[in-house]
């Protein structure tokens, strides 16, 4: 399998408080995307970042690429209850999209 | 202007019947792709297309057949179904090189 893996599996921290999550791949990438996903809900894109980008930012969230050590992490900052979902990172080949494993992410009031 | 739309949301089978899920985008997108997700396993690709009238296998195939008739629909179907095949299905689209949209799932049970 090519799947990824997030770290932590979960996560819960307060209202204000960063928020930090991993992703490790294992393939050579074109870019790296990451998504939530709220409770029964369908996946929703939050920010891609392109294999020769080193960092991007996009409001709240921060991403960070090491191609070298095939990883990455999403960070956000000022964290909301309603930031309280899962969230994945993705990653191509071709046509084809491989997800990771996910963190759970809990934000309490 | 709907998105992706997956029917139906919920279904219970028994072992052996068939269905077939449909999903269905607005946005006339060339890419479709049908995944499903288990607990600690996070999304899975299943089959996927590339156009109209194309079909392609992802990493999770077997036991899964697909059409794609027309553009805006992609059909998944169990011929016969299995409990190992009992999980939440996501259809998702694109267009070009922009990030794919996601429809609300199918939750599917096989008894």
């Amino acid at each position: 399998s090519q799947q990824g893996e997030e770290d932590p599996q979960a996560l819960s921290i307060q209202e204000g408080e960063n928020a930090t999550m991993n992703c490790s791949y294992k393939t050579s990438i074109n870019n790296l995307q990451w998504y939530r996903q709220n409770s029964g809900r369908g996946l929703v894109h939050l920010i891609l970042i392109r294999s020769n980008e080193r960092e991007k930012h996009s409001g709240r969230l921060r991403v960070t690429l090491d191609t070298s050590k095939k990883s990455s992490s999403l960070l956000i900052t000022a964290s909301r209850a309603a930031d309280t979902a899962s969230y994945f990172c993705a990653t191509s080949t071709g046509n084809q999209f491989y997800f990771g494993t996910g963190t759970s992410l809990t934000v309490i009031p | 202007n709907a998105g992706v739309t997956q029917t139906p949301k919920f279904r219970v089978l028994k072992t052996g019947q068939s269905m077939t899920l449909l999903c269905a985008q607005d946005m006339n997108h060339e890419y479709m792709y049908w995944y499903r997700q288990d607990p600690g396993m996070g999304l899975r690709l299943i089959h996927y297309s590339v156009g109209e009238g194309t079909t392609a296998k992802g990493e999770v195939p077997d036991g899964y057949n697909v059409s794609r008739l027309k553009k805006q629909n992609f059909l998944l179907g169990l011929e016969s179904a299995a409990p190992s095949q009992t999980s939440v299905y996501f259809c998702a689209s694109k267009g070009g090189n922009q990030p794919q949209h996601f429809g609300d799932g199918t939750r599917l049970s096989i008894l």
